[in-house]
Order: structure tokens, then sequence, then C-alpha cells
């Protein structure tokens, strides 16, 4: 089953407005980081914040980790239609540091 | 530039044919992974390795085969055996250790197999 759960599985929205994504997982983890995917492309790292973090920047990108309630969320500020994309949460688990498991991802839609 | 490279972007494969999938880098990362991404989900892996002339399976890893006799290279071949292989294939790499804690992978621009 899929550690990560993103949440919502689709969202549309119109350019300067801001994105909100979630994501939740299971069992305790070393770090969690997200990652964008443009249609038919590889996926590219954007952020990653570790278990003893609660918030991170990066840019117009904003984190926040909750290892209490196993749940991040990616804010996306004042958005542009090039934000048009897949973003997906992935969880590197405590006690393994070899591989990331993938959630489902959400599919962002700026409109212009 | 340092990247990651994988070759064909297109492939197509009859029934009953084994394929194989180019995966290379230049990165000077130890561990190399491949993932299998079907229509609308995520990545699941197939197999991963930390090392040279060392890999494991991952979570789908049957009629799959890897290997790794070269630091920069992970070619993936998908065998008559996996029953469903039209997908789209991402190889990633990264670096080990405990550095890890800190850096994401850095994937490849993908493979899209289809079965015709």
């Amino acid at each position: 089953s899929q550690q990560g759960e993103e949440d919502p599985q689709a969202l549309s929205i119109q350019e300067g407005e801001n994105a909100t994504m979630n994501c939740s997982y299971k069992t305790s983890i070393n770090n969690l980081q997200w990652y964008r995917q443009n249609s038919g492309r590889g996926l590219v790292h954007l952020i990653l914040i570790r278990s003893n973090e609660r918030e991170k920047h990066s840019g117009r990108l904003r984190v926040t980790l909750d290892t209490s309630k196993k749940s991040s969320s990616l804010l996306i500020t004042a958005s542009r239609a090039a934000d048009t994309a897949s973003y997906f949460c992935a969880t590197s688990l405590s006690g393994s540091a070899r591989q990331l498991t993938f959630g489902s991802g959400t599919q962002l839609t700026v409109l212009p | 530039d340092g990247g990651i490279t994988q070759s064909p972007k297109y492939l197509f494969r009859k029934e009953g044919q084994n394929v194989t999938l180019s995966c290379e880098q230049n990165l000077n990362h130890d561990a190399m992974y491949w993932y299998r991404q079907d229509p609308g989900q995520g990545l699941r892996l197939i197999y991963y390795s930390q090392i040279v002339n060392d890999f494991q399976k991952g979570d789908i890893a049957e009629g799959y085969s890897v290997s790794r006799e070269k630091k920069e290279s992970f070619p993936l071949t998908v065998t008559s055996a996996q029953k469903n292989p039209t997908a789209f294939y991402l190889c990633a790499s990264s670096i080990t250790g405990k550095s890890l804690l800190n850096y994401g992978y850095t994937f490849g621009s993908g493979t899209r197999l289809t079965v015709v």
C-alpha cells in the first residue's frame, strides 16, 4: 500500500491564487520530500523537510510537517500557469535511508 | 552538465519479447533506482542498487531484471514474464548513506513502453 497519500487528487485554481496540497503517511519517517512532474516527463525534486523540522521555505514554496498527525502540506503562493503539473510527496522511512515511497500525486491546473 | 539519461524515450514491444531500457548517470551517485508509473498513479519501485554489482528487489520486481556492472549504468530488462508491461518507466539516482537524509533523488526523463 502507498505510504504517502496526497489530497486533493486534482486541484484547479486561477493564476495568482495560492495552491495547497496535503500528504498523509502511515509510519515514522526520516524526511519527507515533494516532487513535481510535468506531463510525460521525469520528476523534479522541489524541497525536503526532515522529521525534526516543522516548516521550510524555498522561493514560492512553503512546506509544513506535522509528525504527530503524520501529515505534510505544500503551499505554492502566487501560482503561475507554468506551475501546472503533478505534485508528489515521497517519504524516507525511519531505519531505512535507502529508498523513497511515493504517493499517488495531486494534479494541479493553474488557469491563466 | 551532470544528469541522468534514459533511452529510448518511446519503446514498443511485441508479445513475448524482452526489451532493455537504458539508464546512465554522470552524477557520481552510488545508488540507482527503477520505478514504474501507470496513468494517474504514483511511482512503484521495481529494483534498486546501492552499489556496483549489487541490487535489491523492490515492490514489483516480478517480470523484470537488472544489472549493475558499472557505477554509471543501471539497465532494466522487461521480460516476457511481465504480463502488463505498458507503463512509463523512470530511473533515478542518489547519494547513499546518512547524507541521503538531506538530499533527494535525481530522475531521468523516462521511457514510455507500449506493448503492440
